[in-house]
């Protein structure tokens, strides 16, 4: 009964690499969230998203950041021509479809350090 | 956007104290959460609340829902070493029930 997996839990890339993070919801579950937590910070929102289908992408940064959930797979978090301010916690969520509000299962992050 | 807004920031007491933190909004909520998080992982949900004037126990913690359904508060009872973490408030936002959106935390440390 695996909870909500991300790969990698730790990233080092350099400065101008790209990131690709990666999110395998609970079984089950169609809706997909990413949010970013700096040092000492709360949680960010970034990106909302269903399978093939973005919702709400309103915290995440126009340029270098993109995100897709597509049928089949994970949901990935992309980041190109990484930057020393693009380093942080990153954690998905996920929750079911029928949208109880019955709160989001949180994967435990990946830690992007860019160098 | 919905502001929640946490309060303190930071908190440091001794073991066996209580404690109370807080978070406030200016916009209703359809239903509040309260989450945990542990260095090095993802928050832990702890409980939702739904209706307004709503109190939930879960143990040592008191979790209350303000009557208009924009602020709710988070007691805890002998505080122990255990309860250190970050403790996380959201809310639904504006396309369902669980597009949640989360106040900065309040960042516990008990002391044994």
């Amino acid at each position: 009964n695996a909870g909500v997996m991300q790969n990698p839990r730790h990233l080092v890339r350099r400065r101008g690499q790209e990131a690709r993070l990666r999110c395998s919801p609970m079984k089950g579950h169609s809706h997909v969230y990413w949010y970013r937590q700096l040092p000492e910070e709360g949680l960010k929102f970034m990106v909302y998203l269903q399978k093939e289908n973005i919702i709400d992408e309103s915290g995440m940064p126009k340029e270098r950041f993109s995100a897709e959930f597509p049928k089949e797979g994970p949901s990935i978090l992309r980041i190109q021509q990484v930057v020393r301010g693009d380093s942080a916690a990153y954690f998905c969520a996920s929750s079911p479809r029928t949208g109880t509000g019955d709160g989001y299962t949180f994967g435990s992050g990946t830690r992007l350090t860019v160098v | 956007t919905q502001l929640l807004e946490q309060s303190p920031q930071f908190l440091s007491i001794q073991e066996g104290e209580n404690l109370t933190v807080y978070c406030n909004s200016s916009s209703v909520f359809s239903s509040l959460q309260w989450y945990r998080q542990e260095p090095g992982e993802g928050p832990v949900l702890l409980v939702t609340v739904v209706t307004g004037g709503e109190v939930k126990k879960l143990k040592r913690l008191t979790f209350q829902f303000g009557d208009a359904r924009k602020d709710s508060s988070l007691h805890i009872t002998a505080a122990q070493p255990g309860d250190t973490g970050l403790y996380l408030c959201a809310g639904a936002g504006k396309y369902n029930n669980n597009d949640m959106r989360f106040g900065a935390g309040t960042r516990l440390t008990v002391k044994p």
